[in-house]
């Protein structure tokens, strides 16, 4: 079954403690994405790939990092995390044609205390 | 300027009646795709309905359909005979290319509740 797989799900972490939210799909696609789900602000790109080892910054990238070792794996670190990086958390892969749509993981709700 | 604006944060409908969640857009690529995502209370994004910019006619999934008005860079999606499992958060999204990188651009929902 074509996925993407996210974990963990929910997530409860304290100020500064750093985390990883690992992110796996096996559709051997060339694009992933990050993105931050708020009320009112839809999604909004953190960090995406387009391929094994290049990645770049989305429209919010401050407080994140990723990296691409492996086509399939796309982790999403937060080396210090804060209050304001509350938020549901998706990762999602494409192929890279401009008519195919985006594949979703399950979401990561992260708390920040 | 926003690439997608829903200007509906939420909307109400009665059961088997149909509803219409506008979306609008901007862009200056003859190239591009739109698509509607649906998200239950659940919080899994669910993909509905895709249309090409090059596509004539509009795009019908089962109950979807996409009312793609490429002048005034509009595409509606139009639920028909609502059921209560319809009642979630719809997105609009809208795929273009920026240098070498096809990038997804997302509203900011929809939420709809279907009434008995």
């Amino acid at each position: 079954e074509a996925q993407v797989t996210q974990n963990p799900r929910y997530l409860i972490t304290v100020t500064g403690k750093k985390l990883t939210v690992t992110c796996s799909q096996n559709m051997n696609h060339e694009y992933m994405s990050w993105y931050r789900q708020d009320p009112g602000l839809g999604l909004r790109q953190i960090y995406y790939s387009m391929n094994v080892e290049v990645t770049d910054k989305g429209d919010v990238p401050e407080g994140y990092k990723v990296s691409r070792k492996e086509k399939r794996n796309f982790p999403l670190i937060l080396e210090s995390p804060s209050p304001n990086q509350t938020s549901l958390y998706f990762c999602a892969s494409s192929s890279e044609f401009l008519n195919t749509e985006a594949f979703f993981g399950q979401g990561t709700r992260l708390t920040v205390v | 300027a926003q690439k997608i604006t829903q200007t509906q944060p939420g909307m109400f409908v009665q059961e088997k009646e149909a509803v219409t969640l506008d979306c609008t857009y901007d862009t200056s690529d003859q190239s591009y795709g739109l698509f509607w995502y649906k998200q239950p209370s659940s919080g899994e994004m669910i993909f509905l309905i895709y249309q090409g910019s090059y596509d004539e006619q509009n795009a019908t999934e089962g109950r979807y359909s996409l009312n793609f008005q490429k002048a005034r860079k509009s595409a509606n999606l139009v639920i028909s005979a609502s059921q209560l499992g319809d009642s979630a958060m719809y997105f609009c999204a809208m795929r273009e290319s920026v240098y070498n990188f096809n990038k997804f651009y997302f509203g900011s929902g929809t939420k709809l509740n279907v009434k008995p």
